[in-house]
């Protein structure tokens, strides 16, 4: 059961544009979304979140969008950096159980200089 | 700043074998999550663990795999007989207050297990 999807397994920008990443979701009880950054050989960190009752949340250059009626968020990386090369996860918790988070399979950004 | 560490980084085992992973979580954290990730797929869930019980399992989590907590600090995901799809990498997870708190998990840096 695919309840959180990356459509997108990678996405190649040049520096200083502007990174979309898109995650699709199918179950309208999710009410809390999270992006996680993973670097090779290292763990997924923390990125940005948004609940449910916002359509937008903003920190810095990170910006995600949450469409509830298309079940559907995307993360913006605005300006794009070389450092920003990663594999970004969608996370999606529901609102009756706080306890698990539903992630996608990721999409590998690759900002080139 | 603290983080959560997982050891071994990286083990082979011949199928059928037991398999203990560690991870040692941010000290005054509350919660523990265990999640893998098998190549190329999604990071799933597995189970989470709080006040010394499993709050939380998912139906990968089967009757070959147990989490405990021996010593206070350790916190560890057993795999009593491994089979081939076993292969993943898996992440401990740990939050300070559970995830109804910020929903924030920090990571691991994972165990990769390979079962030959």
């Amino acid at each position: 059961d695919q309840q959180v999807k990356q459509n997108s397994p990678s996405l190649s920008v040049q520096e200083g544009r502007i990174s979309i990443l898109n995650c699709d979701y199918t179950n309208s009880m999710f009410d809390y979304f999270l992006w996680y950054k993973k670097y090779p050989a290292e763990g997924p960190t923390f990125l940005i979140s948004i609940s449910s009752i916002k359509d937008k949340n903003e920190d810095g250059r990170f910006t995600v969008f949450l469409n509830k009626s298309a079940k559907h968020l995307s993360l913006h990386i605005v300006p794009s950096q070389p450092g920003d090369s990663a594999v970004y996860f969608c996370a999606a918790r529901a609102i009756y159980n706080f306890n698990k988070f539903y992630f996608g399979s990721g999409t590998k950004l690759n900002v080139k200089p | 700043e603290p983080e959560v560490t997982q050891t071994p980084s990286h083990q082979v085992t011949q199928m059928g074998q037991e398999v203990i992973l560690r991870c040692v979580p941010i000290s005054n954290h509350l919660y523990f999550y265990w999640y893998r990730q098998i190549l190329g797929q999604k990071v799933e869930f597995l189970v989470s663990f709080y006040n010394n019980e499993i709050s939380e399992k998912s139906e990968i989590f089967d009757d070959q795999f147990s989490v405990e907590r021996p010593d206070g600090s350790n916190f560890t995901l057993k795999i009593r007989s491994t089979k081939l799809e076993d292969s993943a990498m898996y992440f401990c997870a740990t939050t300070p207050k559970g995830a109804q708190g910020s929903g924030e998990l920090f990571f691991g840096e994972g165990s990769r297990l390979t079962v030959l």
